[in-house]
């Protein structure tokens, strides 16, 4: 049983470089979501997507892009990182259900580091 | 506006009860989770409840939610040494497209033997 898998699991970037990170499902669930967490802050939602080809801003958008091209693909994307972008970053996802009632399944997370 | 708060830390003795609190603004909630984190990896999901309940038991947890006070509670029966994690309170409400969550800080809960 898969879930949600992301990849990488560390990383250690440059301040200026680029990366992506890669959130894949195996359950066919129609949404997706990138968070990021920081020490007694819980989670903030980056950006989300409700299906294929479509994806939108959350709480805390700027700095990151993310494409949704494939139904179990979602990527993550930091043009230039910063250290502020330091942090863990989660992605879930979830069936949309009526009234909220599924839950999301969340990744094991990625940790960035930013120098 | 959306904002859910826990309190930060939690020490238990192993075989005591432990109860973790949560408050939440959003009157239009309509499930409200609660998600367990060991260190290292991500979040699993334990249990939720739907608004228009007062409580929901589950083995060894219980959910109490005081929809007035807007207040929301998980009690750890029996609490072991391997429930020793953080634990967030989530709020899911109809409006929020996406079925967004919003996240408290999370409680870290420390169970010494």
């Amino acid at each position: 049983n898969a879930g949600v898998t992301q990849t990488p699991k560390f990383r250690v970037l440059k301040t200026g470089q680029s990366m992506t990170l890669l959130c894949a499902q195996d359950m066919n669930h129609e949404y997706m979501y990138w968070y990021r967490q920081d020490p007694g802050m819980g989670l903030r939602l980056i950006h989300y997507s409700v299906g294929e080809g479509t994806t939108a801003k959350g709480e805390v958008p700027d700095g990151y892009n993310v494409s949704r091209l494939k139904k179990q693909n979602f990527l993550l994307g930091l043009e230039s990182a910063a250290p502020s972008q330091t942090s863990v970053y989660f992605c879930a996802s979830s069936y949309p259900g009526r009234r909220g009632n599924q839950p999301q399944h969340f990744g094991d997370g990625t940790r960035l580091s930013i120098l | 506006g959306e904002d859910v708060e826990q309190s930060l830390f939690l020490s238990v003795r192993e075989g005591d009860s432990s109860v973790i609190n949560c408050t939440y603004t959003d009157s239009s909630s309509t499930y409200l989770y609660w998600y367990k984190q060991e260190p290292g990896a991500g979040l699993q999901l334990l249990t939720y409840i739907f608004s228009n309940m007062d409580m929901k038991q589950d083995q060894r947890l219980t959910v109490l939610l005081n929809k007035k006070d807007k207040h929301l509670s998980l009690r750890i029966a029996d609490t072991q040494t391997g429930d020793s994690a953080i634990y967030f309170c989530a709020e899911s409400m109809i409006k929020a497209a996406g079925n967004k969550l919003t996240f408290g800080g999370g409680t870290r809960v420390l169970v010494k033997p």
